[in-house]
This record gives C-alpha cells, structure tokens and sequence, in this order.
C-alpha cells in the first residue's frame, strides 16, 4: 500500500535552512496522475499548505512562503524534498508529505516536528 | 486567500450521538470541498472530497453536503473511534486551504 515518511532534522536554527526528504513507497512519484505536496501544521495557524510537486517538475507554492520555498522530486529514489529558506520561530510546526489527488491529500504521512531556535 | 471557518471549535458528544460539523468558506469553494479526520500522532485521513463523496473505505454514517459557501460534516452515530480533531479544505482557489479544525470529543 502508499506509504510516506518524512525524515529530517528535528532542530533547526533561525536563519538556517530546513530540509526535509519524504521516502514513497507503494507508488511512483514518477506516475502522471499525481501531485506530491508538503503541508504543514502550526499550534497559531493550523494546517497551512506549502507547494505541490508534479513528476514533471513542475511546482506550485502558496504565495506567501514561495520565495523561500524549493520543492523537488527525486524519481531514482522516489524521494520527494522541501527546502524552506531563513526560518525563523513562526516555522516550527510539523511537516507532512503527502501524496495528491484532484487537489486533495489522499495519503499523508505521519508527519515530522520541526523546531527553530538558536 | 480564501478563508474557511469551522463551528463549533470543539463538540462535546457521547457515542451513539449525532455529530453535525460546519464549515463556511470567505468565497465560494464551489462543491471543491474535503473532510479530514486527525488522531494524535497518526496521519490526518481524507473522509469527504467533492463535499459529499466519501474516500476509500469510509464508513457510509460519515456524510458530507453542501455547496457555493456553506458545507457540513455529519457523523449519524459516533463510533468511540471517531473523536478527533476534524478539517475542512478547498482546493477551488490557489492556494488551497483548510478549516482552523473542530475538536469532536467525548462527552
């Protein structure tokens, strides 16, 4: 069955980058009929959608994280990335990769804490 | 971006209960609507999309209606399994967005 699982560093320093890379199984991130997205969950905003993936490359960011935000594929791996840019403390929440469909989230994964502080 | 604001925040219910869950978008979402279900330290899992079609292996007392700005969750009769926090989301506008959540907890 479709499985993701997030993994990264759980503590990451104001200014610094976040990366996280989310393992697929069950599916390819390579298939036509599917975006791969990042969400991610804050105690002040709730959910929050960050940007979208096709295999393609092609990638969709919510405007206001797009010019920090790098989403990217990894198809011989079948990795999906985030890269998030000069975080600061409103950054830490708990990231999910997902796998979508017609524009919902049919398979999350279990999600990562991340946290930013010095 | 279009704003969606779930009622109640939290709802107080016992098993065997009705549950009526709201959500109202700033704009019209259109039917472009989902429900997820949300457990502490598992993955959130996709109930409604398209307002009232149930996802895979969804159980038939979970129901989903409504259009253009106002949309409800209805579960007919709680199960112990179904309190948890529960959103809302639209994928009508970029980008999509989700409901602040309601807690479904047990009376």
């Amino acid at each position: 069955q479709v499985q993701l699982q997030e993994s990264g560093p759980g503590l990451v320093k104001p200014s610094e980058t976040l990366s996280l890379t989310c393992n697929v199984s069950g599916v390819s991130i390579s298939s036509s009929s599917y975006y791969w997205g990042w969400i991610r969950l804050t105690p002040g905003k709730g959910l929050e959608w960050i940007g979208s993936v096709l295999y393609s490359g092609s990638t969709y960011k919510t405007p206001s994280l797009k010019s920090r935000v790098t989403i990217s594929l990894d198809t011989s791996k079948n990795l999906l990335s985030l890269k998030l840019r000069s975080v600061t403390a409103a950054d830490t929440a708990v990231y999910y990769c997902s796998k979508l469909r017609g524009g919902y989230v049919d398979y999350w994964g279990q999600g990562t804490l991340v946290s930013v502080s010095s | 971006e279009m704003v969606l604001t779930q009622s109640p925040a939290t709802l107080s219910l016992s098993p065997g209960e009705r549950a009526t869950l709201s959500c109202r978008a700033s704009q019209s979402a259109g039917s472009f609507l989902a429900w997820y279900q949300h457990k502490p330290g598992q993955a959130p899992r996709l109930l409604i999309y398209d307002a009232s079609n149930r996802a895979t292996g969804i159980p038939p007392r979970f129901s989903g209606s409504g259009s253009g700005t106002d949309f409800t969750l209805t579960i007919s009769s709680l199960e112990p399994e179904d309190f948890a926090v529960y959103y809302c989301q639209q994928r009508n506008n970029w980008p999509p967005t989700f409901g602040q959540g309601t807690r479904l907890e047990i009376k």
